[in-house]
């Protein structure tokens, strides 16, 4: 069974300020995906990174960072500098390698960025 | 129109009524997918379609009836639903159900009175 919890239900931060959302997996698949979206106000799910569990590289893009851990099974994700334009719900989500076509999502974190 | 895209952005209905959701994406996808995003909880798959085969239907409730015409084309048929089927349907579209990232619409918002 697949699992990803996002503990943080909601964040408010301060415009300019670093923030960084949890995301903590569970799978007893060997190779596997993971993956952000932002969900804005406007509803539609925005693709931000996907990465295959054997590559354990951080990803930087733009003020966008992302940290792999496989030892600690986390994929968290860090926006430096925040922007109003960043308020949004983000959610976390895995997927098997093979196989199960199933996406699991996260319950998301609502973040808001203050003026 | 690029991406994927969902009409209507939003539905009220009745108990009794009978609607459809219509999804299409312009991105040269094989797969498509409906799931439910109700408040609070996590987005729930509802339907995979590969190759206009249906390939996945995660306990759907009957109410809920898919149709995939073409692989640009999916529609969510709905008939005397409860209101708590409110919620987000959103549709996504990948190259392929087992490799690549989903794609997403902005979703319908549906409220069952």
């Amino acid at each position: 069974a697949q699992k990803v919890t996002q503990a943080q239900t909601e964040i408010s931060v301060v415009e300019k300020e670093d923030v960084t959302l949890d995301c903590v997996y569970e799978t007893r698949d060997t190779t596997y995906y993971l993956f952000w979206y932002k969900q804005p106000p406007s509803g539609e799910l925005v693709f931000l990174i996907r990465r295959n569990s054997f590559d354990e590289q951080n990803e930087i893009s733009g003020r966008y960072s992302w940290n792999f851990q496989k030892s600690t099974s986390s994929f968290n994700f860090t926006i430096t500098a925040s922007q109003v334009v960043d308020s949004a719900v983000y959610f976390c989500a895995l997927r098997a390698n093979f196989g199960n076509e199933k996406l699991t999502f996260g319950t998301g974190t609502r973040l808001t960025i203050i003026p | 129109e690029t991406g994927v895209t969902q009409t209507p952005r939003h539905l009220v209905m009745g108990m009794t009524n009978k609607k459809s959701l219509k999804c299409e994406q312009h991105l040269g996808h094989n797969a498509m997918y409906w799931y439910k995003q109700s408040a609070k909880k996590p987005l729930e798959l509802m339907f995979v379609y590969n190759f206009k085969e249906q390939t996945e239907n995660n306990s759907v409730p009957s109410r809920f009836s898919p149709e995939c015409p073409n692989s640009s084309h999916l529609f969510l048929h709905l008939h005397t639903l409860q209101p708590e089927d409110s919620a987000l349907y959103l549709c996504a579209s990948s190259q392929d159900p087992r490799k690549e990232t989903q794609y997403f619409g902005p979703g319908t918002r549906l409220l069952v009175l």
